[in-house]
This record gives C-alpha cells, structure tokens and sequence, in this order.
C-alpha cells in the first residue's frame, strides 16, 4: 500500500466544472506539496502547506493534519488544467502519490 | 520566480553509452538537489539526493555505480548514466530547493526523457 494514496486516478470534466482532487496518507508529515505534471512532463510545484487553506487564482488546496487528509480543488475548471496532480508528503524524505489524470473537455 | 534547467531534453543513444544529465539553479544557490525517475504512467521515484560538496544519497534500489551523481557547485547537479541499457530508458528529473531541504519548495527541471536502443 502507497503511504500517500490519490482519489481519483482518473477524472473526466466538461469545461467550467468544479473540480476535487483527494489525497490521504498514512504517516505524519510537516508538509505536503500538490504538484501538476504537464502532458510534456514537465512539473510545477502548486502548492506547499503544512495546515489550513491556501488558494492561487483558480486553485485550493487544503489540508487536515489530523485527519491526513488534503485537498486540491479547482474552480471553473478549462482545458489548460488538463495534467496529472500529484500529492508529495514532506517528512524525511518525498514520498509522492500514485498521480490523479485530468481531462477537461471544453 | 525560480527556475530548475534541466538538459539535455532528450536522449536517443546505443547501449552501453554513458549518458550525463545536467540540472542547474538559475537563479538561486541549491544545497541540495534531488533526482526522480518516472515510468510511464507511473508515479516519481526518487532516486538520490544530491548534497553540494559531499556524497549523494542513494534510496533503497538504486545503484550508486550506475546512476553517478556529482555536485559539485551550488548551481549545478549532474546524473550519469553509466553503460547505459535499454532498462534505463525512463523519464530522469531534477528539482532543486534552497537550504533546508524536504521542507523548502520544490523547484523542478522540464525533464529529460532517455531512450536507449
């Protein structure tokens, strides 16, 4: 079992729709990043936090450190966020989720 | 904002070459590098982090005779890929923090996608 588990792995949307990414994982962290992996492979790093909420123009990204739950929402979902969204828990060493593929159809 | 350079992009070669793959902080002094490989439609894997004048850090798996890492500047990480085989084909990536390591943002290459015949 992967220490940081991603749901979905797959999602399909039409343009405009709300978008939830869910990651959970199953030891402690200080941090955790959301990363956005672009068809090419070429990665961006989102978002990093350690507790609370964080928000970027369209994009929220959330996090329960007692739950070991976090959260990447994204709002009027278009095309160009179509990519693979990865979870990474920061601790001793990254450790990154099995991946979530979007597809938004306009 | 800071930016990872990673090169070259892509690499076609025979097996048995050596392959070096280059990763440099442009605008920013990176302690500590770190090395990824990805499969397709899999997960990044690290490999090994790379400190700025010591040893690499390997994980579990991953030989150190074969993927040598040297870093030898602030601003400049090398992965080579020695005797390089048809296995080794694989998407290499780089990310690079400032000081304080896994906590610190990560700022990641464009990757660089290895194919060996």
């Amino acid at each position: 079992k992967n220490e940081v588990e991603q749901s979905p792995q797959n999602l399909t949307a039409q343009e405009g729709e709300f978008i939830t990414i869910n990651c959970s994982y199953s030891v402690g962290i200080s941090a955790l990043h959301w990363l956005q992996q672009h068809p090419g492979g070429g990665i961006v790093s989102l978002f990093m936090l350690s507790s609370g909420k964080k928000k970027h123009g369209r994009l929220i990204a959330t996090i329960n450190i007692q739950e070991k739950h976090s959260s990447l929402h994204i709002t009027a979902s278009h095309p160009r966020d179509s990519a693979v969204y990865i979870c990474t828990r920061n601790t001793d060493k990254l450790i990154f989720g099995t991946g979530t593929r979007l597809q938004v159809f306009p | 904002g800071a930016v990872v350079s990673q090169h070259p992009s892509w690499v076609i070669c025979k097996s048995g070459t050596s392959v070096k793959i280059e990763c440099r902080s442009l605008d920013f002094q990176a302690t500590t590098m770190f090395w990824y490989r990805q499969f397709p439609k899999q997960s990044l894997m690290l490999m090994a982090t790379s400190n700025e004048g010591s040893k690499a850090t390997y994980e579990q798996g991953v030989e150190k005779d074969k993927f040598l890492i040297n870093h030898a500047s602030l601003t400049l990480s090398t992965l080579t890929v020695t005797s390089a085989h048809p296995e080794d084909s694989s998407f290499y990536i780089c990310s690079a923090s400032n000081p304080g390591g896994y906590n610190q943002p990560q700022h990641f290459g464009d990757g660089t996608r290895l194919s060996i015949l």
